[in-house]
């Protein structure tokens, strides 16, 4: 089974701080995903990855960056955390893209990391 | 661009059926999904509709319309361990993006 691991479950930063969220796939998939889930909002989609190095914004990428160095390993970065990024951030990965019709594209999650900005 | 929209919350009693709506727009439409999510847990795949029709999967069936812009999750058999969100997720050619609806809560009920 395809495993995706997030580096925290639970972090508390503080306003300004420079925040990491790890993500680490173990079956050579191709595309990588970082979600933020909201109450009432559902999945947004943050940033997404096809390739290494390759990265493109998703619907709400303000306050977010990302790096894909190595196929497995894709990370969020809040280069300064404001209070409203207090939210449970999901990683995500998929052998192919959303838009190939084979099937495999099923999307495989990450527990999660719930991150508290005070 | 792409809207979904699915029932915030729903209601059943165990051992029943429900039937969990989700209506789309989109151009080029690829696929859709559902997934189960537990609370505090990661979301898992369900089901999986490219082409008209039904598709079943134990207790769980999926079916969707493309002409209508529809799909919906069937549960049969409801037990206790079916109380999760439920979220609808469409696919359209030509991206890599999932889209995904704000979800609906089941609460079953003894």
């Amino acid at each position: 089974d395809v495993k995706v691991t997030q580096s925290s479950r639970y972090l508390v930063k503080r306003t300004g701080e420079k925040v990491f969220l790890e993500c680490v796939q173990d079956m050579d998939h191709e595309n990588m995903f970082w979600y933020r889930q909201d109450p009432g909002l559902g999945l947004r989609l943050i940033y997404f990855s096809y390739d290494v190095k390759m990265k493109e914004k998703g619907d709400i990428p303000e306050g977010y960056s990302v790096s894909r160095e190595k196929k497995e390993r894709f990370s969020l970065i809040l280069e300064s955390a404001s209070t409203n990024q207090t939210s449970m951030y999901l990683c995500a990965s998929s052998l192919l893209g959303g838009g190939d019709p084979s099937g495999a594209n099923v999307l495989t999650f990450g527990a999660g990391s719930r991150l508290t900005v005070l | 661009g792409q809207n979904i929209d699915q029932p915030t919350e729903m209601t059943a009693t165990e051992g029943a059926i429900v039937q969990i709506n989700c209506t789309y727009q989109t151009s080029g439409f690829n696929g859709l999904f559902w997934y189960q999510q537990h609370a505090g847990e990661a979301p898992t795949f369900l089901s999986y509709n490219v082409l008209d029709g039904l598709e079943e999967k134990g207790r769980f069936s999926s079916f969707l319309s493309r002409s209508k812009g529809y799909s919906y999750l069937l549960l049969k058999e409801l037990q206790m361990k079916d109380s999760a969100s439920y979220l609808c997720d469409l696919t359209t050619s030509g991206t890599y993006k999932y889209i995904f609806g704000t979800g609906t809560r089941l609460k079953v009920l003894a």
